[in-house]
């Protein structure tokens, strides 16, 4: 079956750096987005990797394993507004998405 | 307007009720998406519309009833829904053509069923 892990929650310190870890199963593999969703509002695009690899957008790198089914996302002097959940979705061959259950992560001054 | 909008954003009905949520996007997209979103659960994809012809029905109950009159309008009918129906109800929208593309969400509209 296809099957996304991610972490359920995850607490850094502002100033901190966090990654967050997402592990998947698919019928074959279009690549990996990641989305940030703040409470009560609609999950906003971050990334999309498709070949190994880190990629780099300002605080935020998003890194992949296609031969281990395995991305990061990579959050650097964190602040209190990265206060989120965090959602990996793999795209299968049929470019459907396969969602995460998302990461919650809780950000202490 | 930007984006992707839903209204209402907040809905409370009983069981017997009839309601509609809409969905509008002004991206010039040709794809359409309802999911809905439990707490701590992944999202559940519903339906999705493209070119206003529906190309998936996961499996949904017949109590939600999609509607894409056009391309930049998606709504979700609903009937005698249950209190497990509760959840928030996401739409979204991609370019579409059967490849990799971006999915664009709404802010939602949280449902409650009493």
């Amino acid at each position: 079956g296809q099957n996304i892990d991610q972490p359920t929650e995850m607490t850094a310190t502002e100033g901190a750096i966090v990654q967050i870890n997402c592990t998947y199963q698919t019928s074959g593999f279009n690549g990996l987005f990641w989305y940030q969703q703040h409470a009560g509002e609609a999950p906003t695009f971050l990334s999309y990797n498709v070949l190994d690899g880190l990629e780099e957008k300002g605080r935020f790198s998003s890194f992949l394993s296609r031969s281990k089914g395995y991305s990061y996302l990579l959050l650097k002097e964190l602040q209190m507004k990265d206060s989120a959940s965090y959602l990996c979705a793999a795209m299968d061959s049929n470019y459907q998405l396969i969602w995460g259950a998302g990461t919650k992560l809780i950000i202490k001054p | 307007e930007t984006g992707v909008t839903q209204t209402p954003r907040h809905l409370v009905m009983g069981m017997t009720n009839k309601k509609s949520l809409k969905c509008e996007q002004h991206l010039g997209h040709n794809a359409m998406y309802w999911y809905k979103q439990s707490a701590k659960k992944p999202l559940e994809l519903m339906f999705v519309y493209s070119l206003e012809e529906r190309v998936e029905n996961n499996s949904v109950p017949s109590r939600f009833s999609p509607e894409c009159p056009n391309s930049s309008h998606l709504f979700l009918h609903l009937h005698t829904l249950q209190p497990e129906d509760s959840a928030l109800y996401l739409c979204a929208s991609s370019q579409g053509g059967g490849a990799v593309d971006t999915q664009y969400f709404g802010p939602g509209t949280r449902l409650t069923v009493l």
